[in-house]
């Protein structure tokens, strides 16, 4: 089975420009989450979505983040306008299961951001 | 405020050696769980031992929990340079992972 893919790998952009970074989960994977993890600190949780449905995203920072979840497929995350602290390396991951324990997540290899 | 919090930061051992990380959380958990990441790479589901569980092996590695000190363990027995990596524990704290910052573990050949 294919695993989670993020698009891009890098991005580098100017502080006050739009940057959309992509997720695609394993297919038929009900739960996805997004990461993310500045310069070597905790991995910090930014949202989670089951199907096309928000379920927690008390990790988003502020409104400059917005996050989609198209038809419960792939999933996007748009900082608008960035900032310098927006910059780390921000990670997808995606489980099946609805219970109400997590089950083992399954990464992708993240999208370092880079904010000049 | 942060959950999963490891110990040490960073480890530097021979191979052939064993490698103990330590993790502590704050709150009750479902279940724990560990991760490895390779540089440039995400990251890769090790082990999950649940919140009534005490012990659990996989291969060359020892996991233990235990709930009353909120900790738990992370052993790799007859470490090798591939094991190189940081690690992270991760508490299940309802519908949700809470990561630490890891343990960065260096095996030298």
């Amino acid at each position: 089975e294919a695993g989670v893919t993020q698009f891009p790998s890098h991005s580098v952009i100017e502080k006050g420009q739009t940057v959309t970074l992509r997720c695609d989960p394993i297919s038929g994977h009900d739960n996805l989450y997004w990461y993310r993890r500045v310069m070597g600190k905790e991995i910090k949780f930014l949202l989670h979505f089951v199907k096309e449905s928000k379920q927690d995203e008390s990790g988003m920072p502020n409104n400059r983040f917005l996050a989609e979840r198209t038809g419960g497929t792939y999933s996007t995350l748009k900082v608008q306008p960035a900032e310098l602290e927006d910059s780390g390396v921000y990670f997808c991951a995606s489980s099946p299961g609805q219970g109400k324990a997590v089950t083992p997540l399954h990464f992708g290899n993240g999208t370092r951001l880079t904010v000049t | 405020s942060q959950q999963g919090e490891e110990d040490p930061q960073a480890l530097s051992i021979q191979e052939g050696e064993n490698a103990t990380m330590n993790c502590s959380y704050k709150t009750s958990i479902n279940n724990l769980q560990w991760y490895r990441q390779n540089s440039g790479r995400g990251l890769v589901h090790l082990i999950l031992i649940r919140s009534n569980e005490r012990e659990k092996h996989s291969g060359r590695l020892r996991v233990t929990l235990d709930t009353s000190k909120k900790s738990s363990s992370l052993l790799i027995t007859a470490s090798r340079a591939a094991d190189t990596a940081s690690y992270f524990c991760a508490t299940d704290a309802g519908g949700k992972l809470i990561f630490g910052q890891g343990t960065e573990l260096s095996v030298k050949p």
